[in-house]
């Protein structure tokens, strides 16, 4: 059973296209990771919410907690922002460690110059 | 340091072979945490340190699987007679407080294979 589903898996854009990825969790949460993966490895923190919407230059996120859901937006795409998408949260009982997150298994993006 | 310093990058073992996969984290931060994360996968939790104390190790597969963190700041995951199975990137995390309330820093991963 996966507590964190990501949707698209893939997804392949035009460079300029409005990109959203999704996150769905089935646990009560205190909060949410979106993590960006280059090739090679190297993961980038891009945001961490409880509530509502954060944005940073052409990214912003969304949560909602009701509903068990986020998303990340990426407006005017380019190529450089190929990479991996991963959700991560951090469920509200987690028995004492404030560590044991739950990644979702990422959407890979390619945008296509 | 001024980021998260995992070393080696990259580990070719033979199967048997222990490894020992070292973290470097940002200075000051309190947790640091380790993930496993195999071909395709999104990362696993394994461990969980605040400073010196290691108060999760719940997602270590099994007990050849061992970290430490001595001093609260390098830490050190050790793999005793690796299989192909243990063959992923292992992820060091830092954060200045508790995952909840912080952003995290990650390393760049130490890529192992067990042949």
């Amino acid at each position: 059973k996966n507590e964190v589903e990501q949707s698209p898996q893939n997804l392949t854009a035009q460079e300029g296209e409005f990109i959203t990825i999704n996150c769905s969790y089935s646990v009560g949460i205190s909060a949410l990771h979106w993590l960006q993966q280059h090739p090679g490895g190297g993961i980038v923190s891009l945001f961490m919410l409880s509530s509502g919407k954060k944005k940073h230059g052409r990214l912003i996120a969304t949560i909602n907690i009701q509903e068990k859901h986020s998303s990340l937006h990426i407006t005017a795409s380019h190529p450089r922002d190929s990479a991996v998408y991963i959700c991560a949260v951090l469920p509200m009982n987690y028995g004492g460690s404030q560590g044991n997150l739950i990644f979702g298994k990422g959407t890979k993006l390619s945008v296509k110059p | 340091g001024a980021g998260v310093s995992q070393s080696p990058r990259y580990k070719v073992a033979k199967r048997g072979q222990d490894v020992a996969l070292r973290c470097d984290p940002i200075s000051g931060h309190v947790s640091l945490f380790w993930y496993q994360q195999a071909l395709g996968q999104g990362p696993e939790f394994l461990t969980y340190f605040q400073n010196e104390a290691q108060l999760d190790k719940s997602g270590l597969p099994s007990d050849r699987f061992f970290a430490e963190r001595p001093e609260g700041s390098v830490s050190t995951l050790k793999i005793q007679r690796t299989q192909q199975e243990d063959s992923a990137v292992y992820l060091c995390a830092s954060s200045r407080r508790w995952a909840g309330a912080n952003v995290l820093t990650f390393g760049a991963g130490s890529r192992l294979t067990v042949l």
